[in-house]
């Protein structure tokens, strides 16, 4: 099976712009979370949908936001970029086995917030 | 609140001594725990993960890891580290009523020849 994959892989914005990243999941697996990734912060996680639906969501301010369609396929949005929004974001899908998720993560997306 | 602590920032082991990496999780009846790797510029994979059972698991690329309930512990080893090894290792669990994964804040390995 294919891995999850993740569009662009780099993308470079300017302050006040917003961006758009994709994710693609494995084939079969219905549930994508977004984890930011920052050398101070770490991993953190932004939000999960299941189902088109958002299912949990992380401590993060309503700048980020995603969705995801019917395809398992899921966006995430940024909008009014800060440069503190420069990050690798990593996207993951999940196969429920043995009472929780087993997540998988994607290459990431690296945006820089000039 | 749920917490997974790595103790170790960096760690340096030579090519074919052993490894070990350390990990602590703070909260769960039953945890849900998973290691993964990250190489510079990647995403993580997946090496291994506990959910109950044989507290000694076996994961991909020679690694293992035993889970130690009343020490909290979940700590990553391998007999003979290879410099393909070199990058870097996070400590997850899985959040039960989420699902969302808490990671450490992981652990760089460094392999000299």
């Amino acid at each position: 099976k294919a891995g999850v994959t993740q569009t662009p892989r780099y993308l470079i914005k300017t302050r006040g712009q917003q961006v758009t990243l994709s994710c693609s999941p494995i084939s079969g697996h219905r549930s994508v979370s977004w984890y930011q990734q920052t050398p101070g912060q770490g991993l953190q996680f932004l939000f999960e949908y299941f189902s088109e639906t958002q299912r949990n969501k992380g401590n993060f301010p309503g700048r980020f936001s995603g969705r995801q369609f019917s395809n398992s396929r899921s966006e995430m949005n940024v909008s009014t970029l800060e440069l503190g929004d420069s990050a690798l974001y990593l996207c993951a899908s999940s196969l429920f086995e043995g009472g929780t998720d087993t997540q998988y993560f994607g290459p990431g997306t690296r945006l820089t917030v000039l | 609140a749920q917490s997974v602590t790595q103790p170790d920032i960096h760690i340096t082991v030579s090519e074919g001594a052993s490894l070990e990496l350390r990990c602590n999780y703070s909260y769960g009846a039953t945890p849900y725990l998973f290691w993964y790797v990250q190489s510079p510029g990647q995403g993580l994979q997946l090496l291994l993960k506990y959910f109950s059972g044989d507290t000694l698991v076996q994961g991909i690329k020679g690694f293992e890891a035993e889970f130690k309930r009343s020490q909290s512990s979940f700590n990553l080893r391998k007999p003979s580290v290879h410099w393909s090894d070199a990058a870097e290792y996070f400590c997850g669990q899985g959040d039960s009523n989420t699902g969302k994964l808490i990671f450490g804040q992981g652990t760089t390995l460094q392999v000299k020849p």
